[in-house]
């Protein structure tokens, strides 16, 4: 199994600002995946992020406002950028352990004010 | 369009008895489904998975079942226990080629098992 620690586990904001969260995961993985959960609704994908190349962002989602690092095998960083109270989520960091199981870290809670 | 659908947002159990969480798909391509129970605060936690190609399969007091014809999946506990209080996630895996597997989640059923 993987550990992953994600930073902050919350945050409120003020709109406008950006905020960067963190995922540290205790062994070297090839790809590290972005959620978002709404609330009440499900967890969806953001992006994959993959060591060396550039996240792949999906429908819906763009790298000017969801910037995304991954300068090794066991981090990732994902911003925020300019925020509005739409983007008040929770946000998830997860790792593939094989086809058919995924870890996910604690999640960032974050209000938008 | 919601790909993975949980149509019951709540289900409330007697502690001992059986607790039935049900999913519904659409996409026909998906080759795992898996669940998840997240408790508040934290991350989702993964408890069972099954293969498109089966129909069954089970993990101490969880089993999942898989009906491809009709594009349903149901996570079954038993004995229920009030440990088991959470929010519970269908996720269903579509494999997009080399390294790739991108999870869809239903929007989760709160289970409260009453003692």
């Amino acid at each position: 199994s993987a550990v992953i620690s994600q930073k902050p586990s919350r945050d409120i904001c003020q709109r406008g600002t950006s905020l960067t969260i963190q995922c540290q995961v205790d062994s070297q993985v090839t790809m590290m995946f972005w959620y978002r959960q709404q609330p009440g609704q499900s967890l969806t994908l953001i992006a994959t992020a993959n060591q060396g190349s550039e996240a792949t962002y999906e429908s819906g989602f763009v790298i000017d406002k969801f910037p995304i690092s991954r300068p090794n095998l066991t981090f990732s960083t994902l911003t925020v950028s300019n925020m509005s109270p739409e983007d008040s989520s929770i946000y998830l960091c997860s790792v593939e352990a094989s086809k058919t199981e995924a870890f996910f870290g604690q999640g960032t809670r974050l209000t938008v004010v | 369009d919601q790909q993975v659908k949980q149509n019951s947002p709540s289900l409330s159990v007697q502690e001992g008895r059986i607790s039935i969480l049900n999913c519904d798909y659409t996409n026909s391509m998906f080759d795992y489904f898996l669940w998840y129970k997240k408790y508040p605060a934290e991350g989702p936690t993964f408890l069972i998975s099954i293969s498109s190609i089966k129909d069954k399969n089970e993990d101490g007091r969880f089993t999942v079942f898989l009906n491809k014809s009709a594009k349903h999946l149901s996570l079954h506990i038993v004995p229920s226990q009030p440990g088991d209080s959470a929010v519970y996630f269908c996720a269903a895996r579509r494999y997009y080629g080399g390294a790739t597997n991108k999870l869809i989640f239903g929007t989760g059923t709160l289970l409260a098992v009453q003692p």
